[in-house]
């Protein structure tokens, strides 16, 4: 069965410095997500991903998040500088509609430590 | 705007014994719903999900969930719990329509313990 993949699994980097986050959604798929768990929090949106560009963004995804879809099977996070507080898990998912019913399948996540 | 909650952020049962699992939402537009399970180690897979039509959903593993629109619930349920279904439960709503209908709002997330 088709799967989202997330490398790497964990990421552990100093305040301040750039991470690169990394999903390959599954492969006919039109939809990419972003979303985040900071320890014992909710799953948050953070960022919506169509056609080659962002559909909708939430008030976390500031100037220090981007995204991009380099190629046709990647899809990544980048976080330009660091924050402690940016230490949360990072899920990824895709679907092949947007919105209403249609099921948003979800990697396994990368959890992110900032020390 | 919308939002989910879940009451009990740890639920532990016995082997064999109803699980029930509490999940109210507000939302200004009927809502889309969904219940997610997360293993260790894995991903958010989805267990069910209402749209519309049949408030009682059917999902996997046995699992049922029931749409309540005067109650604005939507409570997991499954009538004998397996060793196997321990796991973090999440609630989620998503509006049919205007501005933020791609993005899912969650729950805090249940977690279930299945004691022998």
């Amino acid at each position: 069965e088709p799967e989202v993949t997330q490398t790497p699994s964990h990421q552990v980097t100093q305040m301040g410095q750039e991470v690169i986050l990394r999903c390959v959604p599954i492969s006919n798929h039109l939809y990419f997500y972003w979303y985040r768990q900071i320890l014992g929090q909710k799953v948050e949106f953070l960022v919506s991903f169509y056609n080659n560009e962002i559909s909708e963004k939430s008030e976390i995804f500031d100037d220090q998040f981007s995204v991009e879809r380099p190629d046709g099977s990647n899809f990544t996070l980048k976080i330009r500088s660091t924050k402690l507080e940016d230490s949360a898990m990072y899920f990824c998912a895709s679907s092949l509609v947007g919105g209403g019913p249609h099921e948003q399948y979800f990697g396994p996540g990368t959890r992110l430590t900032v020390t | 705007a919308q939002s989910v909650t879940q009451l009990g952020s740890h639920v532990s049962v016995s082997e064999g014994a109803l699980v029930l699992l509490r999940c109210n939402y507000s939302s200004s537009v009927p809502p889309y719903l969904f219940w997610y399970v997360q293993y260790p180690n894995q991903g958010l897979q989805l267990l069910l999900k209402y749209t519309t039509g049949a408030t009682l959903v059917k999902g996997i593993n046995g699992f049922e969930a029931e749409f309540k629109k005067s109650e604005t619930s939507f409570h997991l349920t499954k009538p004998s719990a397996h060793m196997s279904d321990a796991a973090e439960y999440f609630c989620a709503v998503r509006a049919w329509f205007s501005g933020g209908y791609n993005k899912l709002i969650f729950g805090a997330g249940t977690r279930l313990a299945v004691h022998p």
